[in-house]
This record gives structure tokens, sequence and C-alpha cells, in this order.
């Protein structure tokens, strides 16, 4: 059984830009969750999928989309890049749509904003 | 404005003793609670979790306690190890929003010999 994967591991953008993350759920898992976590801060819930249909959104404007594929691996693009977007993204899958399955977490791709 | 708080941003535990973590939230909707853990490069991994229709739960070194009354819970590790050293994060999700979890900023644990 594979764990949640990302990929980049680290990137570096610039103001303006549009960038796309990758993560691959855990075998069996059908939801994926996204999380922003900002230096000093806790991880930030910005949407999550099941069946590839969005299940519940955090406070992020819609130039944070996703997209959930059929095998259940998982994109999140960001349009129009700024400062403050600069931080540690997470995915977390589960195995459930309502969340009180225990989500397991990737390490993580580091993005910096220029 | 945030609705789960650890207000104690480190801790320092001789090794042996017991690490108390703590966290507040102030939203009387969240029924289910959970403590993660991160170590540096990696994500967090979940630790343990509590319903609200529960006050405490026990899974061996690991015990964490909810007071619904007060809007607290607590984490608390006994003894406390070296590999215990970690960032420590407290969440919260609510049966209407269960998808969606708020998390503390998180306690950093250290644990000295």
């Amino acid at each position: 059984e594979t764990g949640v994967t990302q990929s980049p591991t680290h990137l570096i953008k610039t103001r303006g830009q549009q960038v796309t993350l990758r993560c691959s759920s855990q075998s069996g898992h059908n939801t994926v969750s996204w999380y922003q976590q900002a230096l000093g801060q806790g991880p930030q819930f910005i949407f999550q999928y099941y069946r590839e249909e969005e299940n519940g959104r955090g406070n992020f404007p819609p130039r944070f989309s996703g997209l959930q594929f059929p095998n259940y691996s998982s994109e999140l693009n960001v349009n129009a890049l700024e400062l403050d977007d600069s931080a540690l993204y997470l995915c977390a899958s589960s195995a459930a749509d309502r969340g009180r399955e225990t989500q397991y977490f990737g390490p993580g791709t580091r993005l910096l904003v220029l | 404005d945030q609705q789960v708080k650890q207000n104690s941003p480190s801790l320092s535990v001789q090794e042996g003793r017991i690490s108390i973590l703590n966290c507040d939230y102030t939203n009387s909707m969240f029924d289910y609670f959970l403590w993660y853990k991160k170590y540096p490069a990696e994500g967090p991994t979940f630790l343990i979790s509590i319903s609200s229709i529960k006050d405490k739960n026990e899974d061996g070194r690991f015990t964490v306690f909810l007071n619904k009354s007060a809007k607290h819970l607590s984490l608390h590790i006994v003894p406390s190890q070296p590999g215990d050293s970690a960032v420590y994060f407290c969440a919260a999700s609510g049966y209407s929003s269960a998808s969606k979890i708020i998390f503390g900023s998180g306690t950093r644990l250290s644990i000295r010999p």
C-alpha cells in the first residue's frame, strides 16, 4: 500500500503566474483535501473532493481551483499568484466523504512566489 | 478569527515526564476533535481523535481529554520520549461541515534528556 505523494516538492514562481500542484491519494481512498500552511501557522482548509466533485470549500478565492481524476489523484491550481500564496501546500486523502475518517497527509509542496 | 487556538507555541518536557498540550475552541458546532503530529519535511500524522459524546479517549501513551463546557481539550503523553519531539496540531470539525477540518497554529514539543 503506497502512501500519499505530492509533486513537486519545491517550486518557485513569480507574481501573476499560474501553478499546478499534484497529489496521488493513498490506495483505496476516494476523498482528497487540500490545505495551505503558511509559516508558523496550522494548515488551512482549501477544499475537498469526493469522487471528482467538490465537497466543501474554505475561505479561499476562486483563483484556487481543483480537480480530482477517476483514479482519485488530484490537482490544485492557483491562478494569478500573489506573494501571500507562498506556503506549504498539503494534500490529504481519506476513505469517506464526511471527513470523519482519518486523513492521511502527503509531505507537501513548498511554493515560493517572488 | 481563530476558531481553534493553541496558545503555547512551544513546550519543553524532560524525558519520562508527562507532556500536556492544550487547545481551546470557540465554535460550539464542533463535535469531533483530532490531534496531529508533524515532523520537519513530513506531512502531519494523525495521532488520536475524540468525539464530543466522550470526555476521554486513550491510545497507548496518548490520552485526549475534552471539556465541552470549557471548550477545551488537552493531549497527555506519558511517558514522554525523545521521538515525541515534533509540532502538535489540534484540529476540529463540525457535523454539518465534516469535510472542513480547522487546525490550530501548533505547539512545538521538545523532549529533553
